[in-house]
Protein backbone atom coordinates (compact mmCIF):
# COMPACT_ATOMS: atom_id res chain seq x y z
CA UNK A 1 0.00 0.00 0.00
CA UNK A 2 0.62 3.65 0.19
CA UNK A 3 2.76 5.51 2.64
CA UNK A 4 4.07 8.86 3.34
CA UNK A 5 6.79 10.15 5.35
CA UNK A 6 6.83 13.21 7.00
CA UNK A 7 9.59 15.70 8.66
CA UNK A 8 8.86 15.24 12.37
CA UNK A 9 7.99 18.81 14.05
CA UNK A 10 7.48 20.34 16.10
CA UNK A 11 9.12 23.49 13.67
CA UNK A 12 9.16 26.81 15.48
CA UNK A 13 10.35 29.83 13.07
CA UNK A 14 10.67 33.48 13.57
CA UNK A 15 8.39 35.75 11.14
CA UNK A 16 10.14 35.92 7.22
CA UNK A 17 12.24 32.72 8.07
CA UNK A 18 12.45 30.00 5.41
CA UNK A 19 10.27 27.19 5.60
CA UNK A 20 10.91 23.37 4.25
CA UNK A 21 8.85 20.84 5.37
CA UNK A 22 10.11 17.18 4.00
CA UNK A 23 8.16 14.65 2.39
CA UNK A 24 8.59 11.22 0.83
CA UNK A 25 6.19 8.51 -0.14
CA UNK A 26 6.14 5.01 -1.68
CA UNK A 27 2.84 4.40 -4.39
CA UNK A 28 2.22 2.44 -6.68
CA UNK A 29 1.26 3.78 -10.84
CA UNK A 30 0.93 7.50 -10.81
CA UNK A 31 0.24 8.87 -7.44
CA UNK A 32 -1.21 12.47 -7.04
CA UNK A 33 0.42 14.32 -4.24
CA UNK A 34 -0.90 16.91 -1.72
CA UNK A 35 -0.17 19.45 1.24
CA UNK A 36 -3.19 20.02 3.35
CA UNK A 37 -3.25 22.18 6.35
CA UNK A 38 -5.29 22.52 9.48
CA UNK A 39 -5.55 25.31 11.67
CA UNK A 40 -6.34 25.11 15.45
CA UNK A 41 -9.70 24.15 16.06
CA UNK A 42 -10.61 23.58 12.14
CA UNK A 43 -11.15 21.09 9.41
CA UNK A 44 -8.38 19.97 6.73
CA UNK A 45 -7.87 22.25 3.84
CA UNK A 46 -6.25 21.80 1.19
CA UNK A 47 -2.99 23.88 0.50
CA UNK A 48 -1.75 22.56 -2.79
CA UNK A 49 -1.44 19.82 -4.96
CA UNK A 50 0.54 18.62 -7.87
CA UNK A 51 -0.74 15.51 -10.35
CA UNK A 52 2.59 14.59 -12.36
CA UNK A 53 6.37 14.41 -12.66
CA UNK A 54 8.21 17.87 -12.12
CA UNK A 55 4.63 19.69 -11.72
CA UNK A 56 5.00 22.52 -9.29
CA UNK A 57 2.33 23.29 -6.40
CA UNK A 58 1.39 26.56 -5.65
CA UNK A 59 -0.71 28.81 -2.83
CA UNK A 60 -0.77 31.74 -1.10
CA UNK A 61 3.52 31.70 -0.92
CA UNK A 62 3.90 28.04 -0.39
CA UNK A 63 5.23 25.57 -2.85
CA UNK A 64 5.88 21.53 -3.66
CA UNK A 65 7.38 20.20 -6.92
CA UNK A 66 6.39 16.11 -7.85
CA UNK A 67 10.12 14.50 -7.97
CA UNK A 68 9.32 11.12 -9.42
CA UNK A 69 13.13 10.07 -9.14
CA UNK A 70 13.60 11.20 -5.60
CA UNK A 71 9.59 9.93 -4.41
CA UNK A 72 9.80 13.48 -2.61
CA UNK A 73 7.21 16.56 -2.44
CA UNK A 74 8.77 18.77 0.12
CA UNK A 75 6.86 22.27 0.80
CA UNK A 76 8.82 25.41 1.12
CA UNK A 77 8.13 28.70 1.53
CA UNK A 78 10.60 31.93 1.73
CA UNK A 79 8.80 33.80 4.29
CA UNK A 80 6.55 33.15 6.97
CA UNK A 81 4.29 34.54 8.59
CA UNK A 82 2.35 34.25 12.05
CA UNK A 83 -0.87 33.24 10.53
CA UNK A 84 1.17 30.45 8.97
CA UNK A 85 0.86 28.57 12.25
CA UNK A 86 -0.67 25.30 12.06
CA UNK A 87 -0.38 21.41 11.50
CA UNK A 88 0.62 20.54 7.59
CA UNK A 89 -0.30 17.05 6.23
CA UNK A 90 1.54 15.84 3.13
CA UNK A 91 -0.98 12.90 1.41
CA UNK A 92 -0.91 10.80 -1.61
CA UNK A 93 -3.54 9.27 -3.91
CA UNK A 94 -3.45 6.66 -6.10
CA UNK A 95 -5.27 3.81 -7.58
CA UNK A 96 -8.84 3.26 -8.92
CA UNK A 97 -10.22 4.14 -5.18
CA UNK A 98 -7.89 7.20 -4.93
CA UNK A 99 -8.37 7.18 -1.41
CA UNK A 100 -5.52 9.19 -0.11
CA UNK A 101 -2.88 8.29 2.50
CA UNK A 102 -1.40 10.90 4.74
CA UNK A 103 1.57 11.67 6.69
CA UNK A 104 1.85 12.10 10.53
CA UNK A 105 1.91 15.84 10.28
CA UNK A 106 4.21 18.69 10.92
CA UNK A 107 3.18 21.42 13.73
CA UNK A 108 4.48 24.85 12.76
CA UNK A 109 4.73 27.43 14.99
CA UNK A 110 5.74 30.99 13.84
CA UNK A 111 7.04 33.40 16.16
CA UNK A 112 6.50 37.70 15.95
CA UNK B 1 -24.22 27.23 2.15
CA UNK B 2 -20.91 25.78 0.64
CA UNK B 3 -18.28 23.30 1.28
CA UNK B 4 -18.67 20.45 4.20
CA UNK B 5 -20.43 20.93 7.30
CA UNK B 6 -20.61 18.79 9.87
CA UNK B 7 -22.49 18.54 13.39
CA UNK B 8 -22.12 18.46 15.62
CA UNK B 9 -19.02 20.47 16.06
CA UNK B 10 -18.27 18.98 19.99
CA UNK B 11 -20.18 15.93 21.30
CA UNK B 12 -19.45 14.62 24.81
CA UNK B 13 -21.24 11.25 25.72
CA UNK B 14 -21.32 7.98 28.03
CA UNK B 15 -19.80 4.76 26.77
CA UNK B 16 -24.00 3.51 27.04
CA UNK B 17 -25.29 6.14 24.81
CA UNK B 18 -26.00 6.55 21.10
CA UNK B 19 -25.55 9.53 19.09
CA UNK B 20 -25.66 10.25 15.33
CA UNK B 21 -22.63 12.52 13.33
CA UNK B 22 -23.88 14.17 10.36
CA UNK B 23 -22.41 15.31 7.41
CA UNK B 24 -23.51 17.41 4.48
CA UNK B 25 -21.67 18.16 1.42
CA UNK B 26 -22.52 21.16 -1.29
CA UNK B 27 -20.52 20.47 -3.96
CA UNK B 28 -22.06 17.84 -6.06
CA UNK B 29 -19.72 15.16 -5.20
CA UNK B 30 -20.15 11.62 -5.55
CA UNK B 31 -17.55 10.16 -2.80
CA UNK B 32 -17.50 10.59 1.05
CA UNK B 33 -15.39 9.44 3.81
CA UNK B 34 -15.16 9.30 7.34
CA UNK B 35 -11.79 9.91 9.13
CA UNK B 36 -10.72 9.70 12.51
CA UNK B 37 -7.85 12.28 13.88
CA UNK B 38 -6.00 11.32 16.89
CA UNK B 39 -3.69 12.50 18.93
CA UNK B 40 -0.10 12.25 17.69
CA UNK B 41 -1.23 10.23 15.42
CA UNK B 42 -1.93 10.15 11.57
CA UNK B 43 -5.31 10.22 9.84
CA UNK B 44 -7.04 7.07 9.96
CA UNK B 45 -9.45 6.14 6.99
CA UNK B 46 -12.48 4.95 8.26
CA UNK B 47 -15.25 4.25 5.71
CA UNK B 48 -15.74 5.72 1.81
CA UNK B 49 -18.59 5.58 0.02
CA UNK B 50 -18.73 6.21 -3.52
CA UNK B 51 -22.42 7.00 -5.03
CA UNK B 52 -24.06 6.09 -1.47
CA UNK B 53 -22.20 2.36 -2.05
CA UNK B 54 -19.79 1.42 0.88
CA UNK B 55 -16.87 0.70 -1.08
CA UNK B 56 -14.13 0.74 1.94
CA UNK B 57 -14.39 -0.36 5.50
CA UNK B 58 -10.80 -0.05 7.30
CA UNK B 59 -11.57 -3.08 9.74
CA UNK B 60 -13.32 -0.29 11.96
CA UNK B 61 -15.35 -1.84 15.08
CA UNK B 62 -19.10 -2.23 15.09
CA UNK B 63 -20.26 0.26 17.13
CA UNK B 64 -19.23 2.56 14.38
CA UNK B 65 -22.34 2.30 12.25
CA UNK B 66 -22.08 4.61 8.62
CA UNK B 67 -24.86 5.43 6.78
CA UNK B 68 -25.18 7.31 3.38
CA UNK B 69 -28.61 8.00 2.37
CA UNK B 70 -27.74 10.15 -0.82
CA UNK B 71 -24.67 11.42 -2.37
CA UNK B 72 -24.95 14.83 0.03
CA UNK B 73 -25.33 13.23 3.13
CA UNK B 74 -23.34 11.18 5.37
CA UNK B 75 -23.90 9.97 9.13
CA UNK B 76 -21.45 8.06 11.34
CA UNK B 77 -23.75 6.50 13.79
CA UNK B 78 -22.29 5.68 17.61
CA UNK B 79 -22.67 3.71 20.06
CA UNK B 80 -21.42 1.77 23.38
CA UNK B 81 -18.26 3.60 22.16
CA UNK B 82 -14.75 3.46 24.42
CA UNK B 83 -12.68 6.35 26.32
CA UNK B 84 -10.01 5.62 23.77
CA UNK B 85 -12.48 6.74 20.39
CA UNK B 86 -12.33 10.13 21.66
CA UNK B 87 -10.99 11.89 18.76
CA UNK B 88 -11.72 14.29 15.83
CA UNK B 89 -13.82 12.79 13.62
CA UNK B 90 -13.68 14.51 9.95
CA UNK B 91 -15.77 14.20 7.09
CA UNK B 92 -14.21 14.68 3.56
CA UNK B 93 -16.09 14.56 -0.41
CA UNK B 94 -14.69 14.29 -3.61
CA UNK B 95 -15.41 13.93 -7.21
CA UNK B 96 -14.16 10.80 -8.01
CA UNK B 97 -13.67 12.39 -12.49
CA UNK B 98 -10.67 12.62 -13.96
CA UNK B 99 -7.95 13.85 -11.90
CA UNK B 100 -9.95 15.31 -9.46
CA UNK B 101 -9.39 13.24 -6.47
CA UNK B 102 -9.00 16.48 -4.27
CA UNK B 103 -10.77 15.85 -1.45
CA UNK B 104 -12.66 18.66 0.90
CA UNK B 105 -12.90 17.96 4.49
CA UNK B 106 -15.40 19.12 6.79
CA UNK B 107 -14.65 20.88 9.94
CA UNK B 108 -14.57 18.20 12.27
CA UNK B 109 -17.19 16.96 15.25
CA UNK B 110 -14.48 16.77 18.62
CA UNK B 111 -15.88 13.69 20.28
CA UNK B 112 -15.58 12.94 23.89
CA UNK B 113 -16.06 9.58 25.46
CA UNK B 114 -16.35 9.42 29.33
Amino acid sequence: GNSVTQMEGPVTLSEEAFLTINCTYTATGYPSLFWYVQYPGEGLQLLLKATKADDKGSNKGFEATYRKETTSFHLEKGSVQVSDSAVYFCAVSSGSARQLTFGSGTQLTVLP
Amino acid sequence: ETGVTQTPRHLVMGMTNKKSLKCEQHLGHNAMYWYKQSAKKPLELMFVYNFKEQTENNSVPSRFSPECPNSSHLFLHLHTLQPEDSALYLCASSQLAGDTDTQYFGPGTRLTVL
